[in-house]
């Protein structure tokens, strides 16, 4: 039981490039949500999903895209990468869809955007 | 706009000591307050909650007290470790109708053995 995984754990890129995160949770949860943590702002919420099917924004959506490819799998898609999305992206996943319950976090993803 | 402010920044406390850290909320819909434990190079983990119907609530080591009047609530660590050294995140969230946490902006704890 692995939990909730992503890759990569480190991605640097270029000013305009594209990039996919992967994440993928074990558990059968309904929900899955990505956060960008950044110093002194804590966690923001990106996109979320509260089924297969469906995405919703978060606080910070703006040059982003999600995709719900099945229950497992969420990804989130910088597609012209710019440095204010340097970041540490964190996926995580609930069992319920309401906002008590408890999220379980993957290890995260250090991204540098030149 | 910082919809839960986090206080203080940082906190660094003597091993045995207690570690207090204060979190405030403007928002009369949250009624579900978790804090949130993350180790350097790892994703958060929760690691207690209240609802605004009680105004404590103990864990171990680890209380919650709520001040619902005030809009605010705080983490405090008794008899603080070495092991505790983390960042603490406070979080908020109505508890039906919505999928969002809020999350305060952290505390770095460090404790000195």
């Amino acid at each position: 039981n692995a939990g909730v995984t992503q890759t990569p754990k480190f991605q640097v890129l270029k000013t305009g490039q594209s990039m996919t995160l992967q994440c993928a949770q074990d558990m059968n949860h309904n929900s899955m949500y990505w956060y960008r943590q950044d110093p002194g702002m804590g966690l923001r919420l990106i996109y979320y999903s509260a089924s297969e099917g469906t995405t919703d924004k978060g606080e910070v959506p703006n040059g982003y895209n999600v995709s719900r490819l099945n229950k497992r799998e969420f990804s989130l898609r910088l597609e012209s990468a710019a440095p204010s999305q340097t970041s540490v992206y964190f996926c995580a996943s609930s069992p319920g869809r309401g906002g008590s319950d408890t999220q379980y976090f993957g290890p995260g993803t250090r991204l540098t955007v030149l | 706009q910082q919809q839960v402010k986090q206080s203080p920044q940082s906190l660094i406390v003597q091993k045995g000591g207690i570690s207090i850290i204060n979190c405030a909320y403007e928002n009369t819909a949250f009624d579900y307050f978790p804090w949130y434990q993350q180790f350097p190079g790892k994703g958060p983990a929760l690691l207690i909650a209240i609802r605004p119907d009680v105004s404590e609530k103990k864990e171990g080591r680890f209380t919650i007290s709520f001040n619902k009047s005030a809009k605010q609530f705080s983490l405090h660590i008794m008899d603080s470790q070495p092991g505790d050294s983390a960042t603490y995140f406070c979080a908020a969230t109505p508890e039906t109708g919505a999928n969002n946490l809020f999350f305060g902006t952290g505390t770095r704890l460090t404790v000195i053995p």
